[in-house]
């Protein structure tokens, strides 16, 4: 199983200001790596998928790059809507089976 | 517009067997390329993958949890069930369904908790 690592667990990042979250493979998974974001009491949201693609509707304050081992999710200046816990997903193979991070968590600082 | 919802029991027995419903509009599981899957999420824990199945029958299951996994689809009722033997408390989650354009996780449902205790 390729477990995914994302870092930090929690960011405390004031509005306006700039997140970088990163997730790390235990082996390469290529460009297969996708973001989402989850809020309290919803069901996740596909914002970045090809490690760098945004998803339809997402806005370009959300950015993805990375390949490989090492991705990174960029928000480049903080709204109030983008507090939430943003999880990485690989889907490089099946078998053995597709992978998500245990999340970060973005904060009001 | 797609929409999945999730349907079934929300309190099942330990060893009992839970089947979840998944039925959707906006998109058919005919056309090639489309998937739906199966993700849970224990409370205040991360994401899993279960299982998931394509247009063209192929299917594909989480290797823990192979042997008490099985995924349908019935097409004509744009549905797709999700059977899970032998429940344990450490099943108890938010199982969501969701639709697939190939690998890609494109739209989830709104989930449902079930929930394992005698």
């Amino acid at each position: 199983e390729i477990v995914m690592t994302q870092s930090p667990a929690t960011l405390s990042v004031s509005p306006g200001e700039r997140a970088t979250l990163s997730c790390r493979a235990s082996q390469s998974v290529s460009s297969n790596l996708a973001w989402y974001q989850q809020k309290p009491g919803q069901a996740p949201r596909l914002l970045i998928y090809g490690a760098s693609t945004r998803a339809t509707g997402i806005p370009a304050r959300f950015s993805g790059s990375g390949s490989g081992t090492e991705f990174t999710l960029t928000i480049s200046s903080l709204q109030s809507e983008d507090f939430a816990v943003y999880y990485c997903q690989q889907y490089n193979n099946w078998p053995p089976g597709w992978t998500f991070g245990q999340g970060t968590k973005v904060e009001i600082k | 517009q797609i929409t999945l919802k999730e349907s079934g029991p929300t309190l099942v027995k330990p060893t009992q067997t839970l089947t979840l419903t998944c039925t959707f509009s906006g998109f058919s599981l005919s056309t090639s390329g489309v998937g739906v899957g199966w993700i849970r999420q224990p409370p205040g824990k991360a994401l899993e993958w279960l299982a998931l199945i394509y247009w063209d029958d192929d299917k594909r299951y989480s290797p823990s949890l192979k042997s008490r996994l099985t995924i349908t689809k019935d097409t004509s009722k744009n549905q797709v069930v999700l059977t899970m033997t032998n429940m344990d408390p450490v099943d108890t989650a938010t199982y969501y369904c969701a639709h697939l354009i190939t690998m890609i996780v494109v739209v989830w449902g709104q989930g449902t908790l079930v929930t394992v205790s005698s």
